[in-house]
């Protein structure tokens, strides 16, 4: 059973492009998250997904910033008109419907802006 | 405002001594306590977990220590390993959502 999937791994921006993060939960899991680790920081939490539903977006900033989790396919983060202050590394966390308080996280993608 | 807050922010411990890993919480609605590994370039990885109604889980070398009263729990690692030098996250949720709450991390180095 392969674990979350994230990719790309590594991505490069200029101020004022967009970045979009893809997540692949493990097989069977129905529920998605995004959180945020800055250097030297703990993750903090941005929000949380269920198939086309946004359940918890309390940690996401209120402006550029947005997350799908569609019927098919990935999830997806996508920050526009990044910012320096964007830089960090982004991680996916899954968890299954029947133990939904476990959640399995990716590699993660580290974004830059440069 | 933090939530959970853990310490110490590094530790050293040598090969085969015993590492502590402290946390505690202010949230009293926090029902699940995980604890995470994380490696340099890695995503975290579930450790280990614990629920209030017990005071303690053990699971291989690691165990969780928890102390409802006081808000705290801890994770002990035995006879402590090169290859668990890490870092570690504590964290809390409540039962009413999903989102983790984690402490700030504590990097720890087990020399030979």
């Amino acid at each position: 059973n392969a674990g979350v999937m994230q990719n790309p791994r590594h991505l490069v921006r200029r101020r004022g492009q967009e970045a979009r993060l893809r997540c692949s939960p493990m097989k069977g899991h129905s529920h998605v998250y995004w959180y945020r680790q800055l250097p030297e920081e703990g993750l903090k939490f941005m929000v949380y997904l269920q198939k086309e539903n946004i359940i918890d977006e309390s940690g996401m900033p209120k402006e550029r910033f947005s997350a799908e989790f569609p019927k098919e396919g990935p999830s997806i983060l996508r920050i526009q008109q990044v910012v320096r202050g964007d830089s960090a590394a982004y991680f996916c966390a899954s968890s299954p419907p029947s133990s939904y308080r476990e959640q399995f996280f990716g590699p993660g993608t580290r974004l830059t802006v440069l | 405002q933090q939530q959970v807050k853990q310490s110490p922010q590094s530790l050293i411990v040598q090969k085969g001594g015993i590492s502590i890993i402290n946390c505690a919480y202010e949230n009293t609605a926090f029902d699940y306590f995980p604890w995470y590994q994380q490696f340099p370039g890695k995503g975290p990885a579930l450790l280990i977990a614990i629920r209030p109604d017990v005071s303690e889980k053990k699971e291989g070398r690691f165990t969780i220590s928890f102390n409802k009263s006081a808000k705290q729990f801890s994770l002990h690692i035995m006879d402590s390993q090169p290859g668990d030098s890490a870092t570690y996250f504590c964290a809390a949720s409540t039962g009413g959502g999903n989102k983790l709450t984690f402490g700030t991390g504590t990097q720890l180095k087990v020399e030979l």
